[in-house]
This record gives structure tokens, C-alpha cells and sequence, in this order.
């Protein structure tokens, strides 16, 4: 199975500030890498597909990049809303595996 | 509006099982499949496998291959999952999701708790 390890586990950051979460995969996934959000009640959402596709309805503050093994997440300015837990997903190869997650705090 | 809404909370004992469901509505229910994600905390979300709602067909991680059935029932669009032979290692939050062909999950259900205890 491929491993995906995100960094950082949590990151504490302020209002307005740009953040990078990090995801990276144990073999090349060839860009087949996808976004989501976890709120705090549960709810999980759609951010990004393939590397760098925003979901529709995703504000534009939201961005991805990456290539081979290595993968990021930007929120270039944090919204109050911002602040719940991301995990990245790769779906180059069965089973489809998850990041552990990174918490967004409020600092 | 798309919606998986699933079932309540479960508490069950060791060695039973449960099955829980998500029911779709706002878009044609066989045109995509449902998947299944298993959340807790020590291991994060885990891919149990998914369900082609159309023809039935269905795809799990080696891992739950002995655990969990999915099946549908395309009349109620409501997908189903069977776990069986519980133990506590079965307690986490179980989430339905929707997508395509490729495993991007747009919609999510709102997760169930299972809970595994004597």
C-alpha cells in the first residue's frame, strides 16, 4: 500500500495568514492526489482533485501543487472557517490511502 | 441539493453485526458509485471499498474483505453496509461518499458511529 505522511500533524496560524500543509507519498503517484476538509462536527468536503483542481464552490484562497512524491495544500490567507483538519488522498494506487491529517489552529 | 444521509449511531456487542445505511438523494442515484471510509483515531480514514450502484458490483481493500458486504437498493437509492463479527476494533465513525469512476469523493455523508462493546 502506499504510505501518504502529511506535516505538519498540526499547525497553529493566525487570521489572514498563508499556510502550507505538506503530503507526501512513499512512490510516485503520477498527480493522482486529492484535497478534503474535516470540520470540527464531522462534516467532511471536497477541495481540490488531481493535484490542483479546485471543487467548485471552493474559494480561490484554496491551492494546489505538486508532482512524483511530494504534495501541497496553500490557503493563502486564513477565514475563520479555515481552521478544522485536512488530509490528502491518493488514487494512483488500489486501496486508495489518506494522509494522517494535519489540524489548522487558531494561534 | 446532493445528500448522503445516513443512519444513526450503533452500539453492538462483540461478535454481532450491524448494518448501516446512506440513503441519496438530489441526483441519479446509478450513475455513481458509494464508497466507504472508515475514521478513528489512532488510524485515521481508512478505504473500505465501494459499490457500483448500477450493476451491484463491488470492490474491497484486502483488509475488509471478511468484514464488511456493501450492497444497494437502487428502488430506495440507499446503500448499505454490513459489518460482521464485531470487535472493538470495529468502533469508529463509518462515512459514506459518492463519486465517479475515479475515487474523488465529492459528497460525504455525515459519518455513523459504531460502537463495539460488551
Amino acid at each position: 500500500d502506499i504510505q501518504m505522511t502529511q506535516t505538519p500533524s498540526s499547525m497553529p496560524a493566525s487570521l489572514g495568514e498563508r499556510v502550507t500543509i505538506s503530503c507526501r507519498a512513499s512512490q510516485g503517484i503520477s498527480n493522482y492526489l486529492n484535497w478534503y476538509q474535516q470540520r470540527p462536527d464531522g462534516t467532511i468536503k471536497p477541495l481540490i482533485y488531481y493535484t490542483s483542481n479546485l471543487q467548485s464552490g471552493v474559494p480561490s484562497r484554496f491551492s494546489g501543487s505538486g508532482s512524483g512524491t511530494d504534495y501541497s495544500l496553500t490557503i493563502s490567507s486564513l477565514e475563520p472557517e479555515d481552521f478544522a483538519m485536512y488530509y490528502c488522498q491518493q488514487y494512483d494506487s488500489s486501496p486508495w490511502t489518506f494522509g494522517g491529517g494535519t489540524k489548522l489552529e487558531l494561534k | 441539493q446532493v445528500q448522503l444521509q445516513q443512519s444513526g449511531a450503533e452500539l453492538a456487542k462483540p461478535g454481532s453485526s450491524v448494518k448501516i445505511s446512506c440513503k441519496a438523494s438530489g441526483y441519479t442515484f446509478t450513475s455513481y458509485y458509494i464508497s466507504w471510509i472508515k475514521q478513528t483515531t489512532g488510524q485515521g480514514l481508512e478505504y473500505i471499498g465501494y459499490i457500483n450502484t448500477g450493476s451491484g458490483n463491488t470492490n474491497y481493500d484486502e483488509k475488509f474483505k471478511d468484514k464488511a458486504t456493501l450492497t444497494v437498493d437502487k428502488s430506495s437509492s440507499t446503500a448499505f453496509m454490513q459489518l460482521s463479527s464485531l470487535t472493538p476494533d470495529d468502533s469508529a465513525v463509518y462515512y459514506c461518499a459518492r463519486s465517479t469512476t475515479i475515487p474523488y469523493f465529492d459528497y460525504w455523508g455525515q459519518g455513523v458511529m459504531v460502537t463495539v462493546s460488551s
